[in-house]
């Protein structure tokens, strides 16, 4: 079963507005989040991660947000450039548990397309 | 820093052939790799966790004797997919955890397996 999802296969933004992409799960022992940027034929690039002790994390345009209660995290992108064009992929790990130890769960990906 | 290469990057086999794939960690020593699958428009599924020197930990439902990994050096892992099929082509990537970061990835460019 898929322990992260990412209802929103896609999301259109326009240069200059902000992109906000949603991310939930359902496992209560994920303690860390990561969100990584991916181009077509390459592999996965780290962005932004969080740790559930805080409830926000920013870095420069990125901005990411959790919410344990909820079990759902989102990354803000402010302003969206078409560089950003692209699929963004929630991942997260449940750190204190043995078998689990370093291995990341990933969603399905949201496509992010930012026009002009 | 924290490169990872793949080789090769596409490769196109006939049914019943192996496919040796290559991971390499270009400037840090990797104790851990992951080997992940991605079909089109989804996830990405971890398929084994792969420690420098001991055997490989296959997730739920992978056939380790299809799939067969070695880390034989901090720096190389490769994946052998053996009798391919052509259910098995795919886009695998794999990933790369150093010696200090605890949980941070780094990924290499992924490989398109195409099997006929």
């Amino acid at each position: 079963d898929q322990q992260v999802k990412q209802n929103s296969p896609s999301l259109s933004v326009q240069e200059g507005r902000i992109s906000i992409l949603n991310c939930d799960y359902t496992n209560s022992m994920f303690d860390y989040f990561l969100w990584y940027k991916k181009y077509p034929a390459e592999g996965p690039t780290f962005l932004i991660s969080i740790s559930s002790i805080k409830d926000k994390n920013e870095d420069g345009r990125f901005t990411v947000f959790l919410n344990k209660s909820a079990k759902h995290l989102s990354l803000h992108i402010v302003p969206s450039q078409p560089g950003d064009s692209a699929v963004y992929f929630c991942a997260a790990s449940a750190t204190m548990t043995t078998d689990s130890w370093g291995k990341l769960q990933f969603g399905a990906g949201t496509q992010v397309v930012v026009t002009p | 820093g924290a490169v990872v290469s793949q080789h090769p990057s596409w490769v196109i086999c006939k049914s019943g052939t192996s496919v040796k794939i290559e991971c390499r960690s270009l400037d840090f020593q990797a104790t851990t790799m992951f080997w992940y699958r991605q079909f089109p428009k989804q996830s990405l599924m971890l398929m084994a966790t792969s420690n420098e020197g001991s055997k490989a930990t296959y997730e739920q439902g992978v056939e380790k004797d299809k799939f067969l990994i070695n880390h034989a050096s901090l720096t190389l892992s490769t994946l052998t997919v053996t009798s391919a099929h052509p259910e098995d082509s795919s886009f695998y990537i794999c990933s790369a955890r150093g010696l200090t970061s605890e949980w941070e990835q780094f990924f290499g460019p992924g490989t398109r397996l195409t099997v006929l």
